[in-house]
Parts: structure tokens; sequence; C-alpha cells
């Protein structure tokens, strides 16, 4: 059992959009920054969002963070087939002095 | 550019132990800290342990007192001495690098897989 929740799966079409969750408690998101990853099959992670809502050098603007209290939210917007893969956020965790996961969301743009 | 190489990984019985490598260069690496994070196979990520750049370090209760990461800034080198290695700790164990925030992880290197079986 993940500290942070995802949802296990999202789906949407081509050129829609869709938003993944995270939620945790106030020992990590609501205190910490929150880190989004994608990951492709068989790759290691990326990174796409830090500091709740930063892209780094590369990252398109389709993908955007946010975060109120103890929840955090990516978006992807205009999506596209090679956006397939599983996303992840992640903080750390004040009170246990670790960092957490969140399960992982599989999107699959139909 | 950031590159960050993991080695050591392999098949080992259990109870047995491995010492994991991740070597880094492109970056100042005594100046971030550190990160070791596992996927089981066909599982999610799993923060595994962190040394921050002055050699403090932190661990997942599902590995506190059977790991333990450390350092050689001289060699741009973090490792992690893992014992008493049980089956689920079979996973493929990548190497990040914090964000200047002190924040993970803005890279990855691409995973070495430890098989922990009789």
């Amino acid at each position: 059992q993940s500290v942070l929740t995802q949802p296990p799966s999202v789906s949407a079409a081509p050129g829609q959009q869709v938003t993944i969750s995270c939620s945790g408690s106030s020992s990590n998101v609501g205190k910490n920054y929150v880190s989004w990853y994608q990951q492709l099959p068989g790759t290691a992670p990326k990174l796409l969002i830090y500091e709740n809502n930063k892209r780094p050098s590369g990252i398109p603007d389709r993908f955007s963070g946010s975060k109120s209290g103890t929840s955090a939210t990516l978006g992807i917007t205009g999506l596209q087939t090679g956006d397939e893969a599983d996303y992840y956020c992640g903080t750390w965790d004040s009170s246990l002095r670790v960092g957490v996961f969140g399960g992982g969301t599989k999107l699959t743009v139909l | 550019e950031v590159q960050l190489l993991e080695s050591g990984g392999g098949l080992v019985q259990p109870g047995g132990s491995l010492r994991l490598s991740c070597a880094a260069s492109g970056f100042t690496f005594s100046s971030y800290g550190m990160i070791w994070v596992r996927q089981a196979p066909g599982r999610g990520l799993e923060w595994v342990s962190a040394i921050t750049g002055n050699y403090g370090a932190y661990y997942a209760d599902s590995v506190k007192g059977r790991f333990t990461i450390s350092r050689d800034n001289s060699k741009n080198t973090m490792y992690l001495q893992m014992n008493s290695l049980r089956v689920d700790d079979t996973a493929v164990y990548y190497c990040a690098k914090d964000l200047p925030s002190a924040t993970c992880c803005d890279s990855w290197g691409q995973g070495t897989l430890v098989t922990v079986s009789s």
C-alpha cells in the first residue's frame, strides 16, 4: 500500500486532456514539494514536474502540475499516443523521514 | 550532461549480499543528495535510501538494518551495500540525483537488476 494514492489507470482519446491525482497527508504532500515522473515501458523514470508545478528544460508545456493542501495533480493536454506510460508522483515525508511515491497511474491514449 | 551508471546487480541466493555502485558524472557530485529507488517486476517505484551531500543517510523501513548507503565524493560514486537479501528484494535498482532544492530526482540511471532466488 503506497503512502501516496493515485488512480491505477486513466484513459482519453488523442488530442484530449487528462488529469492524474495524487493524494497524501499533511506530513508529505501537504508539507513538501511534489514531483511527477513519466516511465515509458522498459525505461527509467523521467522527471516531468518538480517543485509542484515547474517543468524541466525540454518538457513541453502540455504537461502541468498543481498542488492544493494534501493533494497534487498532473495535467496533460493534447494527448499523443507517445504519452502512453506510467506516471508517478513523489515527495518527502517529514514524519517518516523517507521518500514516498504513489502507486503509479497507467495512461492509455485510446 | 548528467550521467548515472549503476553496476553490481546480479543473481544472489536468499541471505546473501551484493554491493551496488552508481558512478556519476556531469555535475558536482559532492553538492547533491543521491537516492536509490527500486522497482520490483510489474510493480511501482519504491524509494529505498538516500544520502545527502554531507553523508546524512535515510532508509525505508523495508531495508533498514540490512542495507547501507554510502558515497565516495573523491570517486563521484554512491554505493548500496545489501545484506541479508530476501526474495522480495528482487527488483531493478535505480540511482537518482536530487534537485538543487534537495527533492527527488532530476536524473536517473538506467537501472541494475537484482534477483534474489535459490
